[in-house]
């Protein structure tokens, strides 16, 4: 069966710092990637996707990039980090094609101090 | 502009009751449609789904109620029992767009009661 990682769980970083994500699926191949973001009050807010290896889409402009190195990584990264970027991390995965349900980690509740 | 909406923030219910969750959408493009439950310091689980071009989908004791004239789906729990105790979000997707994007509802807080 398919299951989706995502560490760390939790983390606490200061402005400025630098950020990194990681999520990685196993059991299946060629699958769509995508983070979502949901800050404080809001609803869950797609971030970017995948359909492979080095096609990465963004859907807002911010703060933040991703990449995916590999077929089933996917890795949410920013340079400096501002106090907007708080909020809970959420990767995804879906087999490709119309109608196919995504599948979520558990998450990432990042808190900027 | 919130395109789905999910009017009741928290629903309680007994035990081996019927839950109906609502879920309303502004976006016509939407064509496709689901259901996610989510416990606390979890990531959204799916739960089931539906095509526009269908009215009515059923897993188990979920099923999904599609008014595509009304721009109105329902997410029926029969019956309903104490692990169904979550959050439900609904989300549209518009299947032509490029990015699979889902947009969600708010999500409402399930309470079912032993």
């Amino acid at each position: 069966s398919q299951t989706i990682h995502q560490w760390p769980a939790t983390l606490v970083q200061p402005v400025g710092s630098p950020l990194s994500l990681e999520c990685t699926v196993e059991g299946t191949s060629n699958p769509n990637l995508y983070w979502y973001r949901q800050a404080a009050g809001r609803g869950l807010q797609l971030l970017f996707y995948s359909v492979g290896i080095g096609q990465i889409s963004s859907e807002v402009p911010q703060n933040l990039s991703a990449s995916r190195p590999q077929d089933r990584q996917f890795i949410l990264s920013s340079k400096k980090l501002l106090l907007s970027d708080s909020g809970f991390y959420l990767c995804a995965w879906s087999v490709q094609g119309f109608n196919q349900p995504q599948h979520f980690g558990d998450g990432t509740r990042l808190s900027i101090l | 502009d919130q395109q789905v909406k999910q009017n009741s923030p928290s629903l309680s219910v007994q035990e081996g009751r019927i839950s109906i969750l609502n879920c309303d959408y502004t976006n016509s493009m939407f064509d496709y449609f689901l259901w996610y439950k989510k416990y606390p310091a979890e990531g959204p689980t799916f739960l089931i789904s539906i095509s526009s071009i269908k009215d009515k989908n059923e897993d188990g004791r979920f099923t999904v109620f599609l008014n595509k004239s009304a721009k109105h789906l329902s997410l029926h729990i029969v019956p309903s029992q104490p692990g169904d105790s979550a959050v439900y979000f609904c989300a549209g997707v518009d299947s032509g767009g490029s990015n699979y994007k889902l947009t969600f509802g708010k999500g409402t807080l399930l309470t079912v009661n032993p």
